[in-house]
């Protein structure tokens, strides 16, 4: 099946400091991409998304771009905290209409 | 807002038997989803349904059954547990299928001796 592939597995940056986590993704029909926070113990919760008809989007300190040609979207979190510390997921959909594919995480440490 | 439950939360099972998980939404969502999460795997797509009465196999629906009996409601089973088995089943529901946020409930953990 589609994959989409993840990076870096595991990421520690110190506080203060910029996170960026990268994906790729095969289809072209690809047309949402949405993220995803899970903190230990709790369930996935989107973060922030971009459409295809956007390059770039931020709320706040997060950042998503998206390089279609490139098949590739990266999130970047400015200024993290230690709260910032969880699983982040990328995900791509799928040429059919309900499905998303999700990457294999990333798991970011936000050290003090 | 709505709100995603899931029961049990913690299933532990025996060899060879046969488990059913049960996820509850009151979003009146007409997609929802099931999926397994093995650490280092991600979440990897189990079944899904696009509305009542409706299943859609994802691409690890090998060894489980599901169930959409109504809209707010879909159930899932292992049909027979392997030995050493550990995974959490997170239940997912979206309004707009895959072009929208999905809703996650806390999950089941299983457990099989």
């Amino acid at each position: 099946g589609e994959q989409v592939e993840q990076l870096p597995s595991i990421l520690r940056v110190q506080e203060r400091s910029s996170a960026s986590i990268n994906c790729t993704y095969e289809n072209s029909a690809s047309n949402y991409f949405p993220w995803y926070k899970q903190e230990p113990g709790e369930n996935p919760k989107l973060i922030i998304d971009i459409r295809s008809n956007m390059e770039r989007k931020q709320i706040q300190g997060l950042i998503v771009l998206l390089d279609k040609k490139a098949k590739r979207f990266s999130l970047h979190i400015t200024d993290t905290q230690p709260a910032d510390s969880a699983m982040y997921f990328c995900a791509a959909s799928e040429g059919n209409a309900y499905k998303v594919i999700f990457g294999k995480g990333t798991h970011l440490h936000v050290l003090p | 807002g709505g709100i995603i439950t899931q029961t049990p939360k913690f299933l532990i099972g025996q060899e060879g038997q046969k488990l059913t998980l049960k996820c509850q939404q009151n979003f009146n969502h007409d997609t929802m989803y099931w999926y397994r999460q093995d650490s280092g795997k991600g979440l990897r797509l189990i079944y899904y349904s696009i509305t009542e009465n409706d299943l859609q196999k994802g691409d690890l629906s090998e060894g489980y059954d599901a169930s959409r009996e109504k809209k707010s409601s879909f159930s899932l089973t292992v049909t027979s547990a392997q030995k050493n088995e550990m995974a959490v089943f997170l239940c997912a529901s979206s309004l707009l299928g895959g072009h929208a946020e999905q809703f996650f409930g806390p999950g089941t953990r299983l457990t099989v001796l």
